[in-house]
């Protein structure tokens, strides 16, 4: 069964830093790509980050270009998102997601002073 | 960035109606897009891919059809299991984007 299990949220200070993780098991992570995709609380689903199997691409919502960096450890099982220089707009809940098929149940960051 | 334009915001319908959602693209997509559904507090779901093809498991009531910029979800005769939200993405180009989402409710 596949199993995504992210983990890393907290409640930050604008400005702040943040890595948030994705624990995969149920499948051979390394031949997937990867995403995170965030919810802002009581609205829709924004796209954040892609990375390919193997971690040589990798791309971004135009939001977070330059302050967010996404990479995995396939030897680990594990996606990952840093998360710099964090902004109150950066709140949400953070999914992610293989294929944009099979979905982690999420974990919250909350930007506030 | 391609648009995704999502129509109703929400609905109201009962168990046993038909519903449909739309979505259209500001761009053409061909049929790189999907349909999720999502109930509060719990992850999204994938129910449509290739704009027509149904996911494993999903029963076949949902349905999907359009290609290019006009697609549609169709809910032939609603369970109360379907009062969710739902939500198409395109991933023709990136950045992937999803549409404003509807509510389906009771």
């Amino acid at each position: 069964e596949v199993q995504l299990v992210e983990s890393g949220g907290a409640l930050v200070r604008p400005g702040g830093s943040l890595r948030l993780s994705c624990a995969a098991s149920g499948f051979v992570f390394s031949r997937y790509a990867m995403h995170w995709v965030r919810q802002t609380p009581g609205k829709g689903l924004v796209w954040v980050s892609y990375i390919n199997g193997d971690g040589s691409k990798t791309d971004y919502v135009d939001s977070v270009k330059g302050r967010f960096t996404v990479s995995r450890d396939n030897a680990k099982n594990t996606l990952y998102l840093q998360m710099n220089t964090l902004g109150v707009e950066d709140t949400g809940v953070y999914f992610c997601a293989r294929d944009l098929v099979a979905w982690g149940q999420g974990t919250l960051v909350t930007v506030s002073s | 960035d391609i648009q995704m334009t999502q129509s109703p915001s929400s609905l109201s319908a009962s168990v046993g109606d038909s519903v449909t959602i739309t979505c259209r693209a500001s761009q053409g997509i061909r049929d790189d897009l999907g349909w999720y559904q999502q109930k509060p507090g719990m992850a999204p779901k994938r129910l449509i891919y290739g704009a027509s093809i149904l996911q494993g498991g999903v029963p076949s009531r949902f349905s999907g059809s359009g290609s290019g910029t006009e697609f549609t979800l169709t809910i032939s005769s609603l369970q109360p299991e379907d009062f969710a939200t739902y939500y198409c993405l395109q991933h023709n180009t990136y950045p992937v984007t999803f549409g404003q989402g509807t509510k389906v409710e009771i």
